[in-house]
């Protein structure tokens, strides 16, 4: 496996249910990230993990809870959602940033489906 | 508030011509600017980008513009091809190392 890949691709849960999306990242980066994606809004960013530390929590609600065990893997673990939480949720990767380098490299996405 | 705006949802143009992609910014401290290429079930994949202390970076068919008294950039693709139909993010970053997209403009190449 190369880059950043993602699972599941899709996850349709009802709201009672509790689900957990997986990221990994095959780059050797540092940083790790979560942004949501809904239909017709700018790329949102959630969280950031910079060597397994959380740096940034951009005010998400606490039914989104992340886990990043190691540099290499990322989880977004999810529970009693809204319908309003159907999203594309994107992972990214990056060497910790650097001036005047800071590229980011993208998972393909979890579709996510609250009904 | 939005502080990256791309105006146009999408954009159509034809093959072998130039595309042009505009994006606006509010916050004069943001100081390098990316613009990201997406296709349909794919993640973002990162094109080219431009520091504030540049006007201009150029990549193959892929320029990059900065006006920053405009608060103002664009990406040129010329010549246009089919596999440059996707939507196009631009991005900026802020002090903070944070990066804020815009909602993305779909290019279609028309044959």
């Amino acid at each position: 496996e190369t880059g950043v890949t993602q699972t599941p691709r899709h996850l349709v849960m009802g709201m009672t249910n509790k689900k957990s999306l997986k990221c990994e990242q095959h780059l050797g980066h540092n940083a790790m990230y979560w942004y949501k994606q809904s239909a017709k809004k700018p790329l949102e960013l959630m969280f950031v993990y910079n060597f397994k530390e959380q740096t940034e929590n951009n005010s998400v609600p606490s039914r989104f809870s992340p886990e990043c065990p190691n540099s290499s893997h990322l989880f977004l673990h999810l529970h009693t959602l809204q319908p309003e939480d159907s999203a594309l949720y994107l992972c990214a990767s990056s060497q910790v940033p650097m001036a005047g380098v800071d590229e980011q490299y993208f998972g393909p996405g979890t579709r996510l489906t609250v009904t | 508030d939005q502080q990256v705006k791309q105006n146009s949802p999408s954009l159509s143009v034809q093959e072998g011509r130039i595309s042009i992609l505009n994006c606006d910014y509010t916050n004069s401290m943001f100081d390098y600017f990316l613009w990201y290429k997406k296709y349909p079930a794919e993640g973002p994949t990162f094109l080219i980008s431009i520091s504030s202390i540049k006007d201009k970076n150029e990549d193959g068919r892929f320029t990059v513009f900065l006006n920053k008294s405009a608060k103002h950039l664009s990406l040129h693709i010329v010549p246009s091809q089919p596999g440059d139909s996707a939507v196009y993010f631009c991005a900026a970053r802020g002090q903070d190392d944070k990066i804020i997209f815009g909602k993305g403009t779909r290019l279609h190449i028309l044959p």
